[in-house]
């Protein structure tokens, strides 16, 4: 893998259900991996940054995984709310000087009440 | 409090002018960055600045140039203008060193519409 790719493109899903989606990203040359949320109209905020294999985030009902070794990093949501309906992006930082940032194209998710 | 702010919010002018966008951080964050995002709704770095320096330049036209008086200011100034300039410009800051708690933190964007 290249790049920073997220699974799937788009998601739809009813009020209630719990769902997750996939970050896939190279292994190598790892710093960091960064999850934000955006919805739309506003900007990307933040949910959690992860540095070691094995870590797991949590924020009330979404929660976050990281394989660093296989390169993969999961989100999940419990109990989605319509609230939660926005654009989930996840974006790999570069060991080195620069630690550029490399990001997904992001995963829609539209929750129907 | 705002923590990135960047003005204006929206910016309309026409091919050829020179124009302005300023960002400042209340955060005492080292690191700026500028993004556009483009038309398929993805964010692109333009430009990262670490204490005043500038450390990534991605490949964008010489008409953008980047200012950093301070490390709590990242301005973006835009010479002749283009249509295609016209975007969601995010500035954003984050601390460098910090990975474990310094996700970015981003400015409100500022949409500029060149006719």
């Amino acid at each position: 893998i290249l790049n920073v790719e997220q699974s799937p493109q788009s998601l739809h899903v009813q009020e209630g259900d719990s769902t997750n989606f996939t970050c896939s990203f190279p292994s190598s040359n790892f710093y960091a991996l960064h999850w934000y949320r955006w919805e739309t109209a506003k900007s990307p905020k933040a949910l959690f940054v992860m540095t070691l294999n094995g870590d797991e985030k949590k924020k009330g009902r979404i929660s976050a995984t990281l394989n660093t070794k296989e390169g993969y990093s999961y989100l999940y949501i419990k109990g989605s709310q319509p609230e939660d309906s926005a654009t989930y992006l996840c974006a790999r930082v570069n060991a080195g000087n620069n630690r550029k940032l490399i990001w997904g194209l992001g995963t829609s998710l539209a929750v129907n009440p | 409090d705002t923590a990135v702010s960047q003005t204006p919010k929206y910016l309309v002018t026409q091919m050829g002018n020179d124009k302005s966008i300023k960002c400042e951080q209340n955060l005492g964050h080292d690191t700026m960055y500028w993004y556009k995002q483009d038309s398929k709704k993805f964010l692109k770095i333009m430009f990262s600045y670490n204490n005043k320096e500038l450390i990534i330049n991605e490949t964008v036209p010489n008409r953008f140039s980047p200012k950093s008086p301070d490390k709590a200011h990242l301005n973006l100034h835009i010479n002749s203008l283009e249509l295609g300039d016209s975007a969601v410009y995010f500035c954003a800051s984050s601390l460098r060193d910090r990975p474990e708690n310094s996700p970015l933190h981003f400015g409100n964007g500022t949409r500029l519409t060149v006719t």
